[in-house]
């Protein structure tokens, strides 16, 4: 069964120092993985992908992740976390379910950046 | 466009009333999927359809929980009767059915059942 783990409820992290949020995922075959940002009382934004290919992925807002198929990680990265960059992180998978694709996510982990 | 739009925003109701949300998926955009959102649970997939077919309803809580996606454009999820741990925020989102292609989320309804 596919399917995503976030070992961290929370991250605290000081402005300025570089973050990241831990994911790991158990899948069958090869791994579609995504993460999503969500913000108080919003829903869920797209931040970037791992489809194949290079195993640094870049997304929005300086947010970068990296895909390691040996350790089945896919770390949510940043090299200077910024206050505004508190929130609420979720790492998904999607892949082949009965006859689609359906899209699963960890449970979510807290960024707390403090100036 | 105008992205994943769902309605209502907020919805207070007494327990065991009938609950519709609806869900209007992005143009062009053939998966369709409802999540619910709770402290306790984290996100739960409660159901997801490809072309307007149900797919997977194994996240479906109980039988009081249904969904209907009629056409390509809008999409239902009704509890009847509901009940107070039914209170969460309920999200909508929609993608191309490629493996590789992201969600794009509604900003929920938030369903609070007293």
């Amino acid at each position: 069964a596919q399917s995503v783990a976030q070992p961290e409820d929370q991250v605290n992290v000081a402005e300025g120092n570089p973050l990241t949020v831990k994911c790991t995922y158990s899948v069958s075959g090869n791994p579609y993985l995504f993460w999503y940002v969500q913000y108080p009382n919003r829903g869920l934004q797209f931040l970037l992908k791992y489809i194949t290919g290079d195993n640094l992925v870049k997304g929005s807002y300086g947010f970068e992740a990296e895909f390691n198929k040996s350790q089945t990680s896919f770390h949510l990265k940043k090299p200077s976390a910024l206050v505004s960059d508190s929130a609420l992180y979720f790492c998904a998978v999607r892949d082949y379910d009965q006859s689609g694709y359906a899209l699963n996510f960890g449970k979510g982990t807290s960024l707390l950046v403090t100036p | 466009d105008a992205g994943v739009i769902q309605s209502p925003r907020h919805e207070v109701t007494e327990m065991g009333q009938e609950v519709t949300l609806r869900c209007k998926p992005i143009s062009g955009h053939n998966s369709l999927f409802w999540y619910r959102q709770t402290m306790m649970r984290g996100l739960e997939l409660l159901i997801y359809f490809n072309n307007n077919v149900p797919i997977d309803d194994s996240g479906m809580p109980e039988d009081r929980f249904s969904a209907k996606m009629p056409n390509a454009s809008f999409s239902t999820l009704k509890i009847q009767p509901s009940e107070p741990r039914d209170s969460a925020v309920y999200f909508c989102a929609s993608s191309r059915t490629d493996r590789g292609t992201e969600a794009f989320f509604g900003q929920g309804t938030r369903l609070t059942v007293v």
